[in-house]
């Protein structure tokens, strides 16, 4: 148990619609990062917030946003789904800086 | 632009064995390195780590070589057992120091009892 909590597991929608990936980092981390990996693909870094501020951002699309509370959870917002939006979705947490992140167990995204 | 690249998406190996996986960056800023393992169902786990001052770092079973004239780095596991049948990643840490990884494709590693 890498101590990272992610809801929910699966999640089914359809084209067009708007869902929210949650996060729960580990007791103390303050970074955030949240990742994609699509079929048969390495991940792809999407965005890290660090103590509720944006830090670095990857090639996420317009149509996804995230944000850090003051509780440190995070959430990713996904709207106007589109098939290729189907994936993996990762979120890790750190104390910051270089050092090993550790994960959740994602949540998988069909959407059909 | 993949900048981090592991070039053998599967390897098999016997029991016993040693298993050799490798990964080779383009980015000669890059100076932190780790290795994930990862279960299906299950999210990446960490295994090891080298920073760029060493060409060495053992754990256990584990062992990783850097070397940086070439931007290669391989991940050694001697012995091979079959509960180390996963996916592994490479990744590297932005030079920005931000935390944020740049992983490879990985590669699928089986190991035959």
């Amino acid at each position: 148990d890498s101590g990272v909590t992610q809801t929910p597991k699966h999640l089914i929608t359809a084209t067009g619609q708007r869902v929210t990936l949650r996060c729960s980092p580990r007791s103390g981390d303050l970074s955030v990062y949240w990742y994609q990996q699509s079929l048969d693909q390495g991940l792809q870094f999407l965005i890290q917030y660090y103590n509720g501020e944006e830090r670095a951002k990857g090639n996420i699309l317009e149509r996804f946003s995230a944000q850090q509370f003051p509780d440190l959870h995070s959430e990713l917002n996904l709207s106007s789904l589109e098939l290729g939006d189907s994936a993996l979705y990762f979120c890790a947490s750190s104390p910051g800086g270089r050092t090993e992140a550790f994960f959740g167990q994602g949540t998988r995204l069909t959407v059909v | 632009d993949q900048q981090v690249k592991q070039n053998s998406p599967s390897l098999s190996v016997q029991e016993g064995r040693i298993s050799i996986l490798n990964c080779d960056y383009t980015n000669s800023m890059f100076d932190y390195f780790l290795w994930y393992k990862k279960y299906p169902a299950e999210g990446p786990t960490f295994l090891i780590s080298i920073s760029s001052i060493k060409d060495k770092n053992e754990d256990g079973r584990f062992t990783v070589f850097l070397n940086k004239s070439a931007k290669h780095l391989s991940l050694h596991i001697v012995p091979s057992q079959p509960g180390d049948s996963a996916v592994y990643f490479c990744a590297a840490s932005d030079p920005s120091n931000t935390g944020k990884l740049i992983f490879g494709q990985g590669t699928t590693l089986q190991v035959k009892p």
